[in-house]
């Protein structure tokens, strides 16, 4: 069964500062890996997604990489701005099987 | 082109009451699937349905129940409203039921139980 943990749970950053999201998972039997954004009370925003057979992943400020054989994706946010603030979530995608989400990173990104 | 769509966007009920939420895909996805997020928590696998059959079923009771119509749009239904029922349901869809395609998701039905 595949487990998701997110570290840290909480972030708060200065505008400006480069951060990293971790994200592990237990099943590396995995197809993708996809970052998600979610805004308070919203749904969850696409950022990246990244295959099995790929390291990296990039969109604009925004870096995936992804290390399947020990079960861990990082999400690097480059000259990081207030409107950044959100929850991140990672979601390993192993075919047949549903998505399975970590609890997220909560970021808040101080002006 | 439309991303997912779902309604209601809120909704109030009472215990013991039932509520059906609405999704309709991306134009051109067959596949649906439906997620409950409660506060604090990363969303948790409800359904998911290709092509109007039911391909998964995630740790849910019977309650919980949902369909597929032909134009691929989807309803969940839960009956005997409890109030740990309340949280943000969520639709996704993607092309098809591949693991290889991205899910795409709607803003959510927020369910309020009293």
């Amino acid at each position: 069964k595949q487990e998701v943990t997110q570290i840290p749970a909480a972030l708060s950053v200065p505008e400006g500062e480069n951060l990293v999201l971790n994200c592990s998972f237990t099943d590396s039997a995995i197809y993708n890996l996809q970052w998600f954004r979610q805004d308070p009370g919203k749904g969850l925003t696409s950022l990246l997604l990244i295959q099995s057979s790929q390291r990296e992943q990039t969109s604009g400020r925004l870096n995936a990489s992804l290390d399947k054989s020990s079960g861990r994706s990082t999400l690097y946010i480059a000259a990081s701005q207030p409107g950044d603030s959100a929850t991140y979530l990672c979601a390993p995608n192993s075919g047949n099987t549903p998505l399975v989400f970590g609890k997220g990173t909560r970021l808040s990104v101080i002006a | 082109d439309a991303g997912v769509t779902q309604s209601p966007t809120h909704l109030i009920k009472t215990r013991g009451q039932q509520v059906t939420l609405r999704c309709s895909p991306i134009s051109g996805h067959k596949s649906v699937s439906w997620y409950q997020q409660v506060l604090g928590q990363g969303p948790q696998f409800i359904f998911q349905y290709y092509e109007k059959e039911e391909r998964g079923r995630g740790n849910f009771p019977d309650r919980f129940s949902a369909r597929q119509f032909p134009n691929y749009s989807s309803e969940l239904n839960v009956n005997a409203l409890l109030l740990g029922d309340s949280a943000l349901y969520l639709c996704a869809s993607s092309s098809h039921g591949g693991g290889n395609q991205p899910q795409h998701f709607g803003d959510g039905t927020r369910l309020s139980i009293l």
